[in-house]
């Protein structure tokens, strides 16, 4: 298994351009999430999902949107980029739907800078 | 908002000593998790305590949990190199399917 994987690892945007950081999972879990780490901050979460078509929204959501329309997939839309948006993004996993509950399984991260 | 905030939050000693991190939380939590992150990658689970445990155990970790207190340790006994990361403690609380992180304790071991 590849367990969570991320892409691009390292991202440049311009104020206002739009991206999707994607995730994938390939451990069959219905808990998904994403973070973002800032120095100082620790990591605060952006959007999760419990299942495909089911999203809600986490601790940081402006500015992000997200969506879940299979299982695996789970990415992350910057509709217009801000320079306080630049950070570490985390993608995490976990087993079961009561996945704040349960041990996370995180990906490699994806570093945004947006000039 | 943080729920856990971890104290010391850099803490700097010999291989083969033992470290010890608290975390302390304000709500009441259903459970909380420690999860190591070495440097550029993502974070790694080490151990979940339920709010009904007090103490676990994981080979050289220990971790244990007051409630009364809100509050929490992590022990990594007989240091190695390898232990060197940050190490972030992280809550849920009842009736909530989230984690909060804390801002994390960087642990270095100096061979």
């Amino acid at each position: 298994n590849a367990g969570v994987t991320q892409t691009p690892k390292f991202q440049v945007l311009k104020t206002g351009q739009s991206m999707t950081l994607q995730c994938a999972q390939d451990m069959n879990h219905e808990y998904m999430s994403w973070y973002r780490q800032d120095p100082g901050m620790g990591l605060r979460l952006i959007h999760y999902s419990v299942g495909a078509g089911i999203t809600d929204q986490g601790e940081v959501p402006n500015g992000y949107n997200v969506s879940r329309s299979t299982t695996e997939d789970f990415p992350l839309r910057l509709l217009s980029a801000a320079p306080s948006q630049t950070s570490v993004y985390f993608c995490a996993s976990s087993a079961r739907r009561s996945g704040g509950n349960n041990e996370q399984f995180f990906g490699p991260g994806t570093r945004l800078t947006v000039l | 908002s943080q729920q856990g905030e971890e104290d010391p939050q850099a803490l700097s000693i010999q291989e083969g000593e033992n470290a010890t991190m608290n975390c302390s939380y304000k709500t009441s939590i259903n459970n909380l998790q420690w999860y190591r992150q070495n440097s550029g990658r993502g974070l790694v689970h080490l151990i979940l305590i339920r709010s009904n445990e007090r103490e676990k155990h994981s080979g050289r970790l220990r971790v244990t949990l007051d409630t009364s207190k809100k509050s929490s340790s992590l022990l990594i006994t007989a240091s190695r190199a390898a232990d060197t990361a940050s190490y972030f403690c992280a809550t849920v609380i009842y009736g909530n399917n989230r984690l909060a992180f804390g801002k994390g304790n960087q642990v270095v071991v100096i061979p």
